[in-house]
């Protein structure tokens, strides 16, 4: 267990709609950064941020969002969901946002499906 | 183009044999490369993580290599176990301020 939650676990929704991923990260850390692995793909950065800021951005669709609030937890919105978007999005954590030795830990993932 | 490659794509390796594979990385900026292994239905976890050019790094059976001046890090198993099937990820980083780029992975299948 790395410390790192994530909810849902699975989430199915239609073509269309929008839906709102949460994660925790480990006490302490003040880095949050998502990713997608999609089918067959590995994995894609998309956005992270540290300590309630923004810090890099990789390719993170216009239709989707992310924020981190005081209390440190990060939402990852994605609207005018496409089949396209059905993969696995990965929550990972760190202490700083930077740093040789800076491992990232990972959250169990939500798995989402698009009809 | 930044670009992380990890070869082969799958490896099928027959259990007590040892294997090897590669992370390729640009070689014309270094801060840090990782290793993670990322094990079927579970989330990545961090194997090691190397910053020195020539940093050998070990970890029970497994143990990585790092060559910064021509841009590549092995990752070694000996005598692979069916609990080393996974899939092996490499990611480098380029300097403090930039995030990591990761490899695609390496999948990595032992035959009992």
């Amino acid at each position: 267990d790395s410390g790192v939650t994530q909810t849902p676990k699975h989430l199915i929704t239609a073509t269309g709609q929008r839906v709102t991923l949460r994660c925790s990260p480990r006490s302490g850390d003040l880095s949050v950064y998502w990713y997608q692995q999609s089918l067959d793909q590995g994995l894609q950065f998309l956005i992270q941020y540290y300590n309630g800021e923004e810090r890099a951005k990789g390719n993170i669709l216009e239709r989707f969002s992310a924020q981190q609030f005081p209390d440190l937890h990060s939402e990852l919105n994605l609207s005018s969901l496409e089949l396209g978007d059905s993969a696995l999005y990965f929550c990972a954590s760190s202490f700083r946002t930077s740093g040789a030795q800076e491992t990232q830990y990972f959250g169990p993932g939500t798995r989402l499906l698009v009809l | 183009i930044l670009n992380v490659e990890q070869s082969p794509q799958s490896l099928h390796v027959q259990e007590g044999d040892s294997t090897n594979f590669t992370c390729s990385f640009p070689s014309s900026n270094f801060y840090a490369l990782h290793w993670y292994r990322w094990e079927t239905a579970k989330s990545p976890e961090a194997l090691f993580v190397m910053t020195l050019n020539g940093d050998e790094k070990k970890k029970g059976r497994i143990s990585a290599t790092l060559n910064t001046k021509e841009g590549y890090s092995y990752l070694y198993i000996k005598g692979s176990q069916p609990e080393d099937s996974a899939t092996y990820l490499c990611a480098w980083r380029m300097d403090s301020n930039y995030q990591l780029i990761w490899g695609a992975g390496t999948k990595l299948i032992i035959k009992p």
